[in-house]
């Protein structure tokens, strides 16, 4: 596709439900990142995936959070039991490059899924 | 370790006026740094970017940051404000190798008729 794209663009949910949000990079990025972007604030780093593999899952704010990513494309992050701190913009990035370069990459974002927890 | 500190969480400037957003950043390795914007209901994309190269990057839409390895700075600046820059705008850290970027928690630019 022409950009990254995420599903469902808003999702509102009861407290103690579980919820998937899903990622389509850019084809041919091999690095994927997912963030939190909370009311007010900055970015919260999640994860990152190159390719199909995660080799640092210590931004996940708990272990309800997972995420993971298949045929080094798409990647779907999984909310269990949802709390109401739980409710912002989840954001998910690409890069086109291996871990070597990855520092200097450009991140094309996509929109976001809005996810609201009541 | 690595963060960014933004000074303003609002900016307001008259149009046509001078646009200058401050980044502070703190890295113990030699850092990457970029500026992203994000539109009204829009994602984030890049601004600019400075890797090592140039001390000051142009970016697009008229922007420029200066890295300033004395100041621990790479503020963005831009000579002439126009409505269409009203956004919020982060600044992002990483390293060389790093995939973690830490960004900053954002500056909203509004921009008077």
């Amino acid at each position: 596709g022409a950009g990254v794209s995420q599903s469902p663009s808003n999702k509102v949910t009861e407290k103690g439900k579980d919820v998937e949000l899903r990622c389509d990079p850019i084809s041919g990025h091999t690095a994927l990142y997912w963030y939190r972007q909370s009311l007010g604030q900055g970015l919260e780093f999640l994860i990152y995936f190159q390719g199909n593999s995660a080799p640092d899952k210590s931004g996940l704010p708990s272990d309800r959070f997972s995420a993971e990513r298949t045929g080094g494309s798409v990647s779907t992050l999984t909310i269990q039991r949802t709390q109401q701190e739980d409710s912002a913009v989840y954001l998910c990035a690409s890069s086109r490059s291996s871990q070597a370069g990855v520092g200097t990459d450009t991140q094309y974002f996509g929109p976001g899924t809005r996810l609201t927890v009541l | 370790a690595q963060s960014v500190t933004q000074l303003g969480s609002h900016v307001s400037v008259s149009e046509g006026a001078l646009v200058l957003l401050r980044c502070n950043y703190s890295s113990s390795v030699p850092p990457y740094l970029f500026w992203y914007v994000q539109y009204p209901n829009q994602g984030l994309q890049l601004l600019l970017k400075y890797t090592s190269a140039a001390t000051l990057v142009k970016g697009i839409n008229g922007f420029e940051a200066e890295f300033k390895k004395s100041e621990t700075s790479f503020h963005l600046t831009k000579p002439s404000a126009h409505m269409s820059d009203a956004a919020e705008y982060f600044c992002a850290v990483t390293r060389d190798g790093g995939f973690k970027t830490i960004f900053g928690a954002g500056t909203r630019l509004f921009v008077k008729a």
